[in-house]
């Protein structure tokens, strides 16, 4: 079974302009988070949806935002790009929402660099 | 601000040695999960422990979760090459999906 794919896996970017990351869970959970990663910290939470609707939001400008698909696919948009925004973004995907028992899984993440 | 706080940053042992790592916070969570992160790769996780005093065996690596729930340690057996990686711990509370994440903790075991 595959796993949670995330695409692009690497970008590049000017300050100023937008981004799409996609991230496709693994079939049949119905629940995505994306986080933040900088380089030498630990992941920071971004967004997280279920059935489609926004379930949690962590401390992030509104240049920031996401959604999720029918088919439960999401994607993360982040507008007017700072140099700060450069990351590994990543998405982890559950089955259900408010199980953390379960773990997550994360996809291999979109390594985004601005310039 | 709920902030778990690992020890030590970093960790460069010889292949054979035993090693603990800590993740300390002032707040109380209803679980906890260690993920093990390679270069360019997402984390991995190992474990989720949610009972206060649990304790949970995978092979060479022992998870304990602290009484109180608000502090978690992983310890290695036998360290080998392999388990080099940047381990992690996150805490969760119930109700929210939110995990929060330690820095994390560089671990090198030389052959």
């Amino acid at each position: 079974d595959a796993g949670v794919t995330q695409s692009p896996t690497h970008l590049i970017k000017t300050r100023g302009q937008h981004v799409t990351l996609r991230c496709s869970p693994i079939s049949g959970h119905k629940s995505v988070s994306w986080y933040q990663q900088v380089l030498g910290q630990g992941p920071q939470f971004i967004f997280q949806y279920y059935e489609k609707e926004e379930r949690g939001r962590g401390n992030f400008p509104d240049r920031f935002s996401a959604r999720q698909f029918p088919n439960y696919s999401s994607e993360l948009n982040v507008n007017a790009l700072l140099l700060g925004d450069s990351a590994l973004y990543l998405c982890a995907s559950s089955p259900r929402w408010g199980r953390q028992g379960y773990g997550y899984t994360f996809g291999s993440g979109t390594r985004l660099t601005v310039v | 601000t709920q902030l778990l706080e690992q020890s030590p940053q970093f960790l460069s042992i010889q292949e054979g040695e035993n090693l603990t790592v800590y993740c300390n916070s002032s707040s109380v969570f209803s679980s906890l999960q260690w993920y093990r992160q390679e270069p360019g790769e997402g984390p991995v996780l190992l474990v989720t422990v949610v009972t206060g005093g649990e304790v949970k065996k995978l092979k060479r690596l022992t998870f304990q979760f602290g009484d109180a729930r608000k502090d978690s340690s992983l310890h290695i057996t036998a360290a080998q090459p392999g388990d080099t990686g940047l381990y992690l711990c996150a805490g969760g509370k119930g109700g929210s999906e939110k995990l929060v994440f330690g820095k994390g903790t560089k671990l090198t075991v030389n052959p």
